[in-house]
């Protein structure tokens, strides 16, 4: 079984903060996406990334895969109201993954004003 | 923008009782899943469905559960004789890409069972 661990679980800050959001696994993935979910909602799409040690960058979020392609950030940079929610990852393609998704358990993050 | 869609947004049933979960994926792409997510707690895998057939299940997607893409637009989740455990939110997602890759999710259809 494949484990996705996020940390930390819940995050608050003030606006204009920084955050980095941590994604980690003892399982190899082909690929990483990290979704926003809002509640009573489905997860949106925000990224994925697919070589290891690759680095995405949308607006003030950055996302990195790492090396070993077993782990990843999210870091948002001066954080905004706006960017609260819950942010979770998923692995695809991970040995005996098939063709599921396996999530982690989410970061839910506050941004106060 | 494409998007997926399901109906309905909320249904709730007695316990052994007869559920169909609809969802409409995105036009061009090829494969097909469900996803539930009991509250409080990650979104699970169920089953993922390509070129009219399952191409894998979790533990969850027992003989109660079944899927059919009857018409070529809708891709429907049925479970037969729902119980208390079955209650969650069910995604569809869909993908063009094989592995679970990039892909979208409806909105959720909210199951209660009483």
């Amino acid at each position: 079984t494949q484990l996705l661990e996020q940390s930390p679980q819940f995050l608050s800050i003030q606006e204009g903060e920084n955050l980095t959001v941590y994604c980690n696994s003892s399982s190899v993935f082909s690929s990483l996406q990290w979704y926003r979910q809002e509640p009573g909602e489905g997860p949106v799409l925000l990224v994925t990334v697919v070589t290891g040690g690759e680095v995405k960058k949308l607006k003030r979020l950055t996302f990195q895969f790492g090396d070993a392609r077993k782990d990843s950030s999210l870091h948002i940079t001066a954080a905004q109201p706006g960017d609260t929610g819950l942010y979770l990852c998923a692995g695809a393609g991970g040995q005996n993954a098939g063709n599921m998704l396996t999530f982690g358990g989410g970061t839910r993050l506050m941004v106060k004003p | 923008e494409p998007e997926v869609t399901q109906t309905p947004s909320h249904q709730v049933t007695q316990m052994g009782q007869e559920v169909i979960l609809r969802c409409v994926p995105i036009s061009n792409h090829l494969y097909f899943y469900w996803y539930r997510q009991i509250l409080g707690q990650k979104v699970e895998f169920l089953v993922s469905f390509y070129n009219n057939e399952i191409s894998e299940k979790s533990e969850i997607f027992d003989d109660q559960f079944s899927v059919e893409r009857p018409d070529g637009s809708n891709f429907t989740l049925k479970i037969r004789s729902t119980k208390l455990e079955d209650s969650a939110m069910y995604f569809c997602a869909s993908g063009i890409l094989p592995g679970g890759e990039k892909l979208f999710f409806g909105s959720g259809t909210q199951l209660s069972v009483l």
